[in-house]
């Protein structure tokens, strides 16, 4: 397995334009999480999927944000209109639930979005 | 709320030393634990989950403890090498109901030749 494939790897963006940010999770997986990461608050959830249903979206920061799983091998997370404040390192990970505790996640490599 | 907690923040030793580094939450209702590595500039790579069932998980060089009556879990690193230079999170899934992973902040390791 390739493992979580993000692209693009790095963003470089202009304050106001739209950025789409893509993962593909690991096949069987049923789980998947947007993770954000700054020097400042570390590893922040996002939101989580499960079985492409999104679960819990509280950790949106605001309207501007939004993320979609059309199928289980594709998810986005889209900005519009994207701020400067947003650059951070974005972070995809996927994993299997389970009642036993499940497997943990698997992250991808991240997509690092500078907005100018 | 679950907190999860990480020290040192910053520790750096000299190649060759058995080291422990200290994962505290503040629940003790959890399904698992996570230990991840992250190099610079990189993602974050999986090194032990252990279950809530469990004590410890052993890898290689890497042993982590847990112990969910006091809210801890160690990972102990043995014979340090330059290689095991990163930053260590922990992570924490509670039993809430959800599928929610918690991380620390991270303790930043700096192994020297």
């Amino acid at each position: 397995d390739a493992g979580v494939i993000q692209s693009p790897r790095h963003e470089v963006t202009e304050m106001g334009q739209e950025v789409t940010l893509r993962c593909k999770p690991i096949s069987g997986h049923d789980y998947l999480f947007w993770y954000r990461q700054t020097m400042m608050r570390g590893l922040e959830l996002l939101i989580y999927f499960n079985n492409n249903v999104p679960i819990d979206d509280s950790g949106m920061p605001e309207d501007r944000f939004s993320a979609k799983m059309p199928n289980a091998s594709f998810s986005t997370l889209k900005i519009q209109p994207s701020e400067p404040r947003d650059s951070a390192v974005y972070f995809c990970a996927s994993g299997i639930g389970g009642t036993g505790g499940g497997t943990g996640y698997t992250f991808g490599s991240g997509t690092r979005l500078t907005v100018v | 709320k679950q907190e999860v907690t990480q020290i040192p923040a910053a520790l750096s030793v000299p190649e060759g030393e058995n080291l422990v580094l200290n994962c505290s939450f503040t629940d003790s209702a959890i399904y698992n634990l996570q230990w991840f590595r992250q190099d610079p500039g990189k993602g974050l790579t999986s090194l032990l989950l252990i279950q809530s069932s469990q004590r410890e998980q052993t890898s290689g060089r890497l042993n982590a403890s847990l112990d969910k009556s006091s809210g801890r879990s160690t990972l102990y690193i043995a014979a340090s090498q330059p290689g095991d230079s990163a930053t260590y999170l922990c992570a924490v899934r509670g039993t809430s109901g959800t599928y929610k992973y918690i991380f620390g902040t991270g303790t930043r390791l700096k192994v020297l030749a």
